[in-house]
């Protein structure tokens, strides 16, 4: 079967940094997204990577390895807009989007 | 630009009546998916459509049904509610199926 795997919640301090882990096993791989989420809206788009290595885009980075079905997802200076959950998602060979259940972000003062 | 649009934005509706969730974009986008979101899962695809007078099956099809007549509009029925279908439903839509996609604000269907 296919799966993706996330921590269900984590708590950082506001100014610091915390990566948020991906793990996934799928019929095939056509790249992997990042979500932001907050409570009671909408998933909104943070990041997309289909090749080895970091993408940055200002204070959020993505990285993936295809060879270990592994990504993360890099929050620096953290502010309290950032608490939300953060989903992570993979298309499989029929290009179809899997989906993590999602990860809990906790920024405390 | 509205972006994705979904109506009604909450529900309270009988167990066996009939409801359709409408879905409207008009980024000419053309796929568009059906999601449900519920506590401790991920968002489960229900159906999608790849381009406009085609639709196909996701993870969880069973009692609902889409239609996708043109490119803007993708309403999801459920035939006979029931208790389990109680959930948040999301609208989503795609330029081409290996882009970002964007979703609507999501529909809190509450089924008693």
């Amino acid at each position: 079967g296919q799966n993706i795997d996330q921590p269900t919640e984590m708590t950082a301090t506001e100014g610091a940094i915390v990566q948020i882990n991906c793990t996934y096993q799928t019929s095939g791989f056509n790249g992997l997204f990042w979500y932001q989420q907050h409570a009671g809206e909408a998933p909104t788009f943070l990041s997309y990577n289909v090749l080895d290595g970091l993408e940055e885009k200002g204070r959020f980075s993505s990285f993936l390895s295809r060879s270990k079905g592994y990504s993360y997802l890099l929050l620096k200076e953290l502010q309290m807009k950032d608490s939300a959950s953060y989903l992570c998602a993979v298309r499989d060979k029929d290009y179809q989007l899997i989906w993590g259940a999602g990860t809990k972000l906790i920024i405390k003062p | 630009i509205a972006g994705i649009t979904q109506a009604p934005t909450s529900q309270i509706l009988a167990a066996g009546r009939r409801m359709t969730l409408r879905c409207t974009q008009d980024m000419r986008h053309n796929a568009m998916y059906w999601y449900r979101q519920d506590l401790g899962l991920g968002l489960r695809l229900i159906h999608y459509s790849n381009t406009a007078g085609t639709t196909g099956k996701g993870e969880v099809p069973d009692g609902y049904s889409v239609s996708r007549a043109n490119t803007d509009d993708f309403p999801l029925t459920l035939a006979s509610a029931v208790p389990s279908q109680t959930s948040v439903y999301f609208c989503a839509s795609s330029d081409s199926t290996n882009t970002e996609a964007f979703f609507g604000q999501g529909t809190r269907l509450t089924v008693v």
